[in-house]
């Protein structure tokens, strides 16, 4: 089955950094990558995702780029703020609607004011 | 749109119950749920697969006779964890899907087995 692995565990960055969130994908049939953030005791929210006919997206502050060579995606947000510390988790899902989603093992991201 | 309840939010039970955990997709039709489970600290485990009408498809690892699930319609599927234990102890959240890839995940159940 797919494995997805996630670094770093953990990531402290100052408000106004930027923080990079990296993870690898063992299937290369996977074509579907979502990250989510997860608050203490919460749901997981989706927050992007990327398709594996797509290297980039952007949605304001976050971004996401994907390299299918190589296997890895990464999540990027730039201009960080407190509310932004949580936990993100990403995913990796092979095969089109309704299909598994394995996920990493998550980054806790602490901002500091 | 596309919301997911769960229900309980909290169960706390004895050693040797059972507990049955309900997942509901609100504003949409779900042919397909899916049930994880999650250790503090930890990431998601999917655990199964639930279908409607058929039987759920377990993930290697876990029990299909601990672990009951029944998707008796669009928009219900059930967790039954059978026999509870201590280590059983955990957040279970389940989601389910839409027409495309996106999946919509429950508030999450925390049972704590005593």
């Amino acid at each position: 089955g797919e494995n997805v692995e996630q670094h770093p565990s953990t990531l402290s960055v100052q408000e106004g950094d930027s923080a990079v969130i990296k993870c690898t994908y063992s299937d290369s049939a996977s074509n579907y990558f979502p990250w989510y953030k997860q608050e203490l005791g919460k749901r997981p929210q989706l927050i992007i995702d990327i398709r594996s006919n797509v290297g980039e997206k952007k949605d304001q502050r976050i971004a996401v780029t994907l390299n299918k060579t190589a296997k890895h995606f990464s999540l990027h947000i730039t201009e960080t703020q407190p509310e932004d510390s949580a936990v993100y988790f990403c995913a990796a899902s092979i095969g089109d609607n309704f299909n598994k989603f394995y996920f990493g093992s998550g980054t806790k991201l602490n901002v500091k004011p | 749109g596309a919301v997911v309840s769960q229900h309980p939010s909290r169960v706390i039970c004895k050693s040797g119950t059972s507990v049955k955990i309900e997942c509901r997709s609100l504003d949409f039709q779900a042919t397909t749920m899916f049930w994880y489970r999650q250790f503090p600290k930890q990431s998601l485990m999917l655990m199964a697969t639930s279908n409607e009408g058929s039987k759920a498809t377990y993930e290697q690892g876990v029990e299909k006779d601990k672990f009951l699930i029944n998707h008796a319609s669009l928009t219900l599927s059930t967790l039954t964890v059978t026999s509870a234990h201590p280590e059983d102890s955990s957040f279970y959240i389940c989601s389910a899907g839409t027409s495309g890839d996106e999946q919509f995940f429950g508030p999450g159940t925390r049972l704590t087995v005593l």
